[in-house]
């Protein structure tokens, strides 16, 4: 079957615009998680979808970004008034259960570059 | 708070041969889960193998195992037989029953012919 998938897989805009990043789960999946990955690091937890629902936006850095999930299936990650720190690899990942031991089946992500 | 720390960037093996990449982590859950991952330059995180710390025995996935230390909180992976496949970033990473994986900075592995 289809694994996750992430539009676009790359996006350049400039300082100060708005973008949507989304990503397709694979089907069935009711947990999605968003994570960040800056050049170099590991990626760093932003958000975690349990259904329709954001169980735990803690990662989030500000509230220039948003995340939505509003069929629990496809999710799609707002970031308002980019700013050029906000340059890095979108991850997204699903599970078909949230905790423990269960597999994260990660998206290839979106790279964001902001000029 | 969780912390994973792979201390070394960087590390290159001769084809065929054996190598170890390092991981210590922290935390206060007694419930964990630890999880080496791949990224190759798709930038797609594989799993590679995971290891439940209530389990004292050592995970296994063919040419990949680790050595879970549990007191000394170490979660090192050992590559077998290295290929030229297994060239790529790794990471470690740690969840607990927060759902949320914390990653090292990973540690970039070369494999020479």
């Amino acid at each position: 079957g289809a694994g996750v998938s992430q539009t676009p897989s790359n996006k350049v805009t400039e300082k100060g615009k708005y973008v949507e990043l989304r990503c397709d789960p694979i089907s069935g999946h009711t947990a999605l998680y968003w994570y960040r990955q800056s050049l170099g690091q590991g990626p760093e937890f932003l958000i975690y979808f349990q259904g329709t629902g954001a169980a735990d936006d803690s990662g989030l850095p500000n509230d220039r970004f948003f995340a939505v999930r509003p069929e629990g299936s496809v999710s799609t990650l707002k970031i308002q008034r980019t700013e050029r720190g906000d340059s890095a690899v979108y991850l997204c990942a699903s599970s078909s259960l949230a905790g423990g031991p269960n597999e994260q089946f990660f998206g290839p992500g979106t790279r964001l570059t902001v000029l | 708070a969780q912390t994973v720390t792979q201390s070394q960037p960087e590390m290159s093996v001769q084809e065929a041969e054996t190598v170890t990449l390092s991981c210590t982590y922290d935390t206060s859950e007694s419930d964990y889960y630890l999880f080496w991952y791949k990224q190759p330059p798709s930038r797609q995180m594989i799993l590679v193998i995971r290891q439940e710390a209530y389990k004292q025995q050592n995970a296994t996935e063919n040419r990949f195992s680790v050595n879970f230390q549990k007191a000394a909180k170490s979660f090192s992976l050992k590559i077998s037989d290295s290929q030229l496949g297994d060239a790529a970033m790794y990471f470690c990473a740690l969840t607990g029953a927060n759902s949320k994986l914390t990653f090292g900075k990973g540690i970039t592995l070369s494999v020479r012919p």
